[in-house]
Protein backbone atom coordinates (compact mmCIF):
# COMPACT_ATOMS: atom_id res chain seq x y z
CA UNK A 1 0.00 0.00 0.00
CA UNK A 2 1.36 3.17 -0.73
CA UNK A 3 -1.22 5.45 0.95
CA UNK A 4 0.06 7.71 3.69
CA UNK A 5 0.32 5.57 7.03
CA UNK A 6 -0.11 6.91 10.71
CA UNK A 7 1.02 4.73 13.52
CA UNK A 8 -0.17 4.26 15.94
CA UNK A 9 -3.93 4.00 15.18
CA UNK A 10 -4.69 3.98 18.26
CA UNK A 11 -3.52 5.43 21.38
CA UNK A 12 -4.65 5.57 25.36
CA UNK A 13 -2.97 7.71 27.77
CA UNK A 14 -3.23 9.18 31.30
CA UNK A 15 -3.94 13.03 31.20
CA UNK A 16 -0.05 14.67 31.80
CA UNK A 17 2.08 12.08 30.12
CA UNK A 18 3.38 12.62 26.53
CA UNK A 19 2.58 11.21 23.38
CA UNK A 20 3.96 10.91 19.81
CA UNK A 21 2.45 9.72 16.48
CA UNK A 22 3.97 9.26 13.32
CA UNK A 23 3.07 9.67 9.95
CA UNK A 24 4.79 8.05 6.52
CA UNK A 25 3.55 9.85 4.08
CA UNK A 26 3.25 9.04 0.34
CA UNK A 27 7.00 8.47 -1.55
CA UNK A 28 8.53 11.74 -2.73
CA UNK A 29 5.44 14.13 -1.78
CA UNK A 30 6.96 17.54 -0.52
CA UNK A 31 4.21 18.53 1.85
CA UNK A 32 3.01 17.44 4.54
CA UNK A 33 -0.20 18.55 6.94
CA UNK A 34 -1.96 17.81 10.41
CA UNK A 35 -4.70 18.03 11.31
CA UNK A 36 -6.92 17.34 14.46
CA UNK A 37 -10.54 15.83 14.03
CA UNK A 38 -12.78 15.85 17.42
CA UNK A 39 -16.45 13.94 17.20
CA UNK A 40 -19.11 15.48 14.11
CA UNK A 41 -16.64 18.06 12.95
CA UNK A 42 -14.52 18.52 9.92
CA UNK A 43 -10.90 18.60 10.31
CA UNK A 44 -8.68 21.20 12.32
CA UNK A 45 -5.42 22.48 10.55
CA UNK A 46 -2.66 22.24 12.67
CA UNK A 47 0.55 22.83 10.78
CA UNK A 48 2.07 21.46 7.57
CA UNK A 49 5.47 21.21 6.31
CA UNK A 50 7.10 21.64 3.01
CA UNK A 51 9.86 18.95 2.65
CA UNK A 52 11.96 19.87 6.35
CA UNK A 53 10.76 23.25 6.09
CA UNK A 54 8.01 23.78 8.72
CA UNK A 55 6.10 26.66 6.85
CA UNK A 56 2.76 27.23 9.31
CA UNK A 57 2.62 26.15 13.08
CA UNK A 58 0.42 29.74 14.15
CA UNK A 59 -2.53 26.79 14.00
CA UNK A 60 -0.84 24.70 16.59
CA UNK A 61 -3.01 24.25 19.61
CA UNK A 62 -0.64 24.82 22.27
CA UNK A 63 2.99 24.99 23.38
CA UNK A 64 2.22 21.68 23.93
CA UNK A 65 1.99 20.52 21.17
CA UNK A 66 5.14 19.97 17.92
CA UNK A 67 5.95 18.53 15.27
CA UNK A 68 9.18 18.04 13.37
CA UNK A 69 10.10 16.10 9.97
CA UNK A 70 13.70 15.87 10.88
CA UNK A 71 14.51 14.49 7.12
CA UNK A 72 11.45 15.79 4.99
CA UNK A 73 10.22 12.27 4.73
CA UNK A 74 8.25 11.04 7.86
CA UNK A 75 7.04 13.29 10.38
CA UNK A 76 6.22 13.76 14.09
CA UNK A 77 3.88 15.42 16.49
CA UNK A 78 4.24 15.27 19.86
CA UNK A 79 1.79 16.28 22.57
CA UNK A 80 3.03 17.55 26.01
CA UNK A 81 1.37 16.73 29.05
CA UNK A 82 -1.77 15.60 27.94
CA UNK A 83 -5.45 16.88 28.66
CA UNK A 84 -8.53 15.42 28.54
CA UNK A 85 -9.82 17.88 25.67
CA UNK A 86 -6.84 16.66 23.87
CA UNK A 87 -8.59 13.58 22.89
CA UNK A 88 -9.50 13.69 19.13
CA UNK A 89 -8.47 11.87 15.65
CA UNK A 90 -5.02 13.23 14.73
CA UNK A 91 -5.09 13.33 11.15
CA UNK A 92 -2.07 13.43 8.80
CA UNK A 93 -1.91 14.45 4.87
CA UNK A 94 0.56 14.35 2.14
CA UNK A 95 0.69 16.27 -1.14
CA UNK A 96 2.98 16.31 -3.80
CA UNK A 97 2.95 20.07 -4.42
CA UNK A 98 5.81 22.02 -5.62
CA UNK A 99 4.64 25.42 -6.54
CA UNK A 100 2.31 27.73 -4.93
CA UNK A 101 -1.57 27.19 -5.96
CA UNK A 102 -4.58 24.78 -5.63
CA UNK A 103 -2.96 22.20 -8.31
CA UNK A 104 -2.16 19.01 -5.76
CA UNK A 105 -4.49 17.05 -3.58
CA UNK A 106 -4.44 16.06 -0.29
CA UNK A 107 -4.46 12.43 0.45
CA UNK A 108 -5.03 12.01 4.43
CA UNK A 109 -3.75 8.67 6.15
CA UNK A 110 -6.25 6.91 8.19
CA UNK A 111 -5.26 9.06 11.44
CA UNK A 112 -4.20 8.19 15.09
CA UNK A 113 -7.05 7.93 17.76
CA UNK A 114 -6.20 9.43 20.93
CA UNK A 115 -8.19 8.88 24.20
CA UNK A 116 -6.74 10.56 27.38
CA UNK A 117 -7.63 9.22 30.86
CA UNK B 1 -17.78 31.79 13.40
CA UNK B 2 -17.59 28.98 10.59
CA UNK B 3 -16.38 29.96 7.76
CA UNK B 4 -18.01 27.35 5.60
CA UNK B 5 -20.78 24.89 6.68
CA UNK B 6 -23.30 22.34 5.90
CA UNK B 7 -27.15 22.87 5.48
CA UNK B 8 -28.07 19.80 7.42
CA UNK B 9 -26.29 17.32 10.00
CA UNK B 10 -27.61 13.96 7.97
CA UNK B 11 -28.98 12.86 4.79
CA UNK B 12 -31.41 9.57 4.14
CA UNK B 13 -31.80 8.70 0.53
CA UNK B 14 -32.97 5.46 -0.59
CA UNK B 15 -30.30 3.46 -3.28
CA UNK B 16 -30.66 4.49 -6.52
CA UNK B 17 -31.86 8.60 -5.88
CA UNK B 18 -29.78 11.38 -6.39
CA UNK B 19 -28.30 12.83 -3.48
CA UNK B 20 -27.91 16.65 -3.05
CA UNK B 21 -25.56 18.34 -0.40
CA UNK B 22 -25.47 21.88 0.20
CA UNK B 23 -22.81 23.90 1.97
CA UNK B 24 -22.32 27.91 2.53
CA UNK B 25 -19.36 29.99 3.30
CA UNK B 26 -19.43 33.48 4.50
CA UNK B 27 -16.39 35.07 2.70
CA UNK B 28 -17.18 36.36 -0.45
CA UNK B 29 -13.28 36.41 -1.29
CA UNK B 30 -13.32 32.80 -1.12
CA UNK B 31 -11.94 31.35 -4.43
CA UNK B 32 -11.18 27.73 -4.02
CA UNK B 33 -13.64 24.55 -2.57
CA UNK B 34 -13.01 21.00 -2.24
CA UNK B 35 -15.81 18.33 -1.53
CA UNK B 36 -14.21 15.51 0.83
CA UNK B 37 -15.79 12.22 1.49
CA UNK B 38 -15.03 10.40 4.54
CA UNK B 39 -15.90 6.62 5.88
CA UNK B 40 -15.72 5.21 9.10
CA UNK B 41 -12.56 4.85 10.46
CA UNK B 42 -10.34 6.30 7.13
CA UNK B 43 -9.42 10.22 6.76
CA UNK B 44 -11.34 12.88 4.33
CA UNK B 45 -10.95 11.54 0.47
CA UNK B 46 -10.86 14.17 -2.26
CA UNK B 47 -13.81 13.61 -4.28
CA UNK B 48 -14.04 17.03 -6.66
CA UNK B 49 -13.39 20.32 -6.41
CA UNK B 50 -14.48 24.05 -8.50
CA UNK B 51 -12.90 27.05 -8.41
CA UNK B 52 -14.85 30.66 -8.62
CA UNK B 53 -14.76 30.97 -12.24
CA UNK B 54 -16.89 28.17 -12.88
CA UNK B 55 -20.25 27.36 -11.75
CA UNK B 56 -20.38 23.25 -12.47
CA UNK B 57 -17.81 20.80 -12.70
CA UNK B 58 -18.78 17.38 -13.00
CA UNK B 59 -17.09 14.66 -11.99
CA UNK B 60 -17.54 10.45 -11.90
CA UNK B 61 -21.68 10.25 -10.36
CA UNK B 62 -21.13 14.16 -9.09
CA UNK B 63 -21.50 17.47 -10.05
CA UNK B 64 -21.02 20.20 -7.63
CA UNK B 65 -22.33 23.69 -8.47
CA UNK B 66 -21.32 26.97 -7.06
CA UNK B 67 -23.69 30.33 -6.87
CA UNK B 68 -21.37 32.84 -5.82
CA UNK B 69 -23.79 35.45 -5.24
CA UNK B 70 -25.25 33.82 -2.37
CA UNK B 71 -22.14 32.24 -1.68
CA UNK B 72 -23.77 28.28 -1.99
CA UNK B 73 -22.41 25.24 -3.02
CA UNK B 74 -23.85 21.51 -3.58
CA UNK B 75 -22.71 18.48 -4.16
CA UNK B 76 -24.91 16.04 -6.14
CA UNK B 77 -24.37 12.42 -6.57
CA UNK B 78 -26.14 10.53 -9.04
CA UNK B 79 -27.93 7.54 -8.51
CA UNK B 80 -26.53 6.58 -4.94
CA UNK B 81 -25.19 3.27 -3.98
CA UNK B 82 -25.00 2.17 -0.34
CA UNK B 83 -20.81 2.55 -0.80
CA UNK B 84 -22.08 6.47 -0.87
CA UNK B 85 -22.65 6.40 2.70
CA UNK B 86 -19.88 8.78 4.62
CA UNK B 87 -19.35 11.58 6.04
CA UNK B 88 -19.35 14.34 3.22
CA UNK B 89 -17.56 18.07 4.10
CA UNK B 90 -16.95 21.04 1.84
CA UNK B 91 -14.10 22.56 2.78
CA UNK B 92 -12.80 26.04 1.55
CA UNK B 93 -9.33 25.99 0.25
CA UNK B 94 -8.54 29.53 -1.15
CA UNK B 95 -5.59 31.35 -1.88
CA UNK B 96 -5.87 33.77 1.08
CA UNK B 97 -6.06 30.60 2.77
CA UNK B 98 -2.77 29.27 1.17
CA UNK B 99 -4.81 26.81 -0.25
CA UNK B 100 -5.48 24.95 2.92
CA UNK B 101 -8.69 23.22 3.23
CA UNK B 102 -10.83 24.97 6.20
CA UNK B 103 -13.37 22.44 6.95
CA UNK B 104 -16.90 22.95 8.11
CA UNK B 105 -19.16 20.66 9.61
CA UNK B 106 -20.20 17.33 7.82
CA UNK B 107 -23.30 15.76 6.12
CA UNK B 108 -23.58 12.15 7.05
CA UNK B 109 -25.18 10.54 4.25
CA UNK B 110 -27.32 7.45 4.74
CA UNK B 111 -27.94 5.15 1.69
CA UNK B 112 -30.53 2.77 2.58
CA UNK B 113 -30.81 -0.53 0.28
Amino acid sequence: DTGVSQNPRHKITKRGQNVTFRCDPISEHNRLYWYRQTLGQGPEFLTYFQNEAQLEKSRLLSDRFSAERPKGSFSTLEIQRTEQGDSAMYLCASSPRKERGPTDTQYFGPGTRLTVL
Amino acid sequence: GESVGLHLPTLSVQEGDNSIINCAYSNSASDYFIWYKQESGKGPQFIIDIRSNMDKRQGQRVTVLLNKTVKHLSLQIAATQPGDSAVYFCADASSGGSYIPTFGRGTSLIVHP
